[in-house]
């Protein structure tokens, strides 16, 4: 099994800045099979990031996924006031798929 | 528009069962895998099982942590997936959420569409 964990746990940062949150993974991910969600309070995550780099329908060009085999990154260039919520990574190389622990973005 | 609604959660007892329903729309449910993903109160995000089409031979895969006890199927004619979930423990307590899977060929899926989540309690 596929171990992903991210960091940092909570990011306190200010509508305006940039946000870069990581995904190390516990042994190479092949073919950058890992996503980004987004998840808001209450609501069901969100796609935002698959195959490490593509932005899902939807997803604004502020987000942008990059990495590959072990390390991987989510970064948000100007955070809006929609952006502060809990984001988690996946990795979808086979089965069982595993998701991160998440990283709070916080105000 | 893609929806999909998960329902047949409530408060059950240990070792009992229950069975929850993805009801879905706004797309060919008959061509797309679909999962099961659950999340304990305050907690982060666990894959729970998933149901390949009908043309893949309608396989299913799951966690360790449910394997032999939860079980996924589909009916494809009403577009409707399915949790049975049997001999029920407290750690099962969680939101369950079911997903619309993509995949870039084979089973390698990453979730597109969620449903809003239905709410599993275990207790005595």
């Amino acid at each position: 099994e596929i171990v992903l964990t991210q960091s940092p746990g909570t990011l306190s940062l200010s509508p305006g800045e940039r946000a870069t949150l990581s995904c190390r993974a516990s042994q190479s991910v092949t073919s950058r099979y890992l996503a980004w969600y987004q998840q808001r309070p209450g609501q069901p995550p969100r796609l935002l990031i698959y195959g490490a780099s593509s932005r899902a329908t939807g997803t604004p060009d502020r987000f942008s996924g990059s990495g590959s085999e072990t390390d991987f990154t989510l970064t948000i260039s100007r955070l809006e006031p929609d952006d502060f919520a809990v984001y988690y990574c996946q990795q979808y190389d086979g089965s069982p798929y595993t998701f991160g622990q998440g990283t709070r973005l916080e105000i | 528009e893609v929806q999909l609604v998960d329902s047949g959660g409530g408060l059950v007892q240990p070792g009992r069962s229950l069975r929850l329903s993805c009801t879905t729309s706004g797309f060919t449910f008959r061509i797309y895998a679909m999962s099961w993903v659950r999340q304990a109160p305050g907690r982060g995000l666990e894959w729970v099982g998933f149901i390949t089409s009908k043309t893949y031979g309608e396989t299913t895969q799951y966690a360790a942590s449910v394997k032999g006890r939860f079980t996924i199927s589909r009916d494809d004619s009403k577009s409707i997936a399915y949790l049975q979930m049997d001999s029920l423990k407290t750690e099962d307590t969680a939101m369950y959420y079911c997903t619309r899977d993509l995949s870039p060929g084979g089973d390698y899926y990453y979730f597109d569409y969620w449903g809003q989540g239905t709410l599993v309690t275990v207790s005595s």
